[in-house]
């Protein structure tokens, strides 16, 4: 399976702090995602990086990706109560450019 | 503008029964992908659409599922004798093009439940 593996699986911090999950995955890819989900339903695109991108932010959240490990993470900094959610790391492994690969998600707790 | 919508939002039927599931994506997005998402899982691809090619049906779990896009647009995912199994919530998503650098746009979902 390509499926990716994230970690922590949760995490539960108090808001104002900083929030990091990591996403490992197995084959080369094309690029890799971040998705928010709240509620177990509907998802949230929030970041995209290509295979030859080493960090990009946007707003409050940060995502690095190391090719050579295979890994990437997403800093959210100065985290708020609505931030709680579950968030994926997905990725468009090279020569399967119609699917994304989605990890097991990390749920993300923030209380007040 | 509108967004993904999809319906039932819930199903509930019986093991051995025939369930359809329909998306409506987006105006003018060419792709349309089918996800399947188990209780405290991550998704996994079903099927993808665009425009009018084959599509990419190489994430159907067993031939009991099947999927149409009828005028590249509204899609029905079908399940034909349910079983247990099949219990999860199933999310369509959409996007403006081919490439996977376009983000998914996707929907609130339809949880099934087969008893």
């Amino acid at each position: 399976s390509q499926q990716g593996e994230e970690d922590p699986q949760a995490l539960s911090i108090q808001e104002g702090e900083n929030a990091t999950m990591n996403c490992s995955y197995k084959t080369s890819i094309n690029n890799l995602q971040w998705y928010r989900q709240n509620s177990g339903r509907g998802l949230v695109h929030l970041i995209l990086i290509r295979s030859n991108e080493r960090e990009k932010h946007s707003g409050r959240l940060r995502v690095t990706l190391d090719t050579s490990k295979k890994s990437s993470s997403l800093l959210i900094t100065a985290s708020r109560a609505a931030d709680t959610a579950s968030y994926f790391c997905a990725t468009v492994h090279t020569g399967t450019a119609s699917k994304l690969t989605f990890g097991t998600g990390t749920r993300l707790q923030v209380t007040l | 503008g509108a967004g993904v919508s999809q319906s039932p939002s819930n199903k509930v039927t019986e093991k051995g029964k025939d369930v359809e599931l329909r998306c409506d994506p987006i105006s003018g997005h060419t792709a349309l992908y089918w996800y399947r998402q188990s209780l405290g899982q991550g998704l996994e691809f079903l099927i993808y659409f665009q425009g009018n090619s084959a599509p990419d049906k190489s994430g159907l779990p067993s031939d009991r599922f099947s999927a149409e896009r009828t005028g590249g647009s509204v899609s029905t995912l079908t399940i034909q004798r349910t079983q247990q199994e099949d219990s999860a919530v199933y999310l369509c998503a959409s996007s403006f093009g081919q490439s996977l650098l376009y983000e998914q746009y996707f929907g609130p979902g339809t949880r099934l439940t087969v008893t």
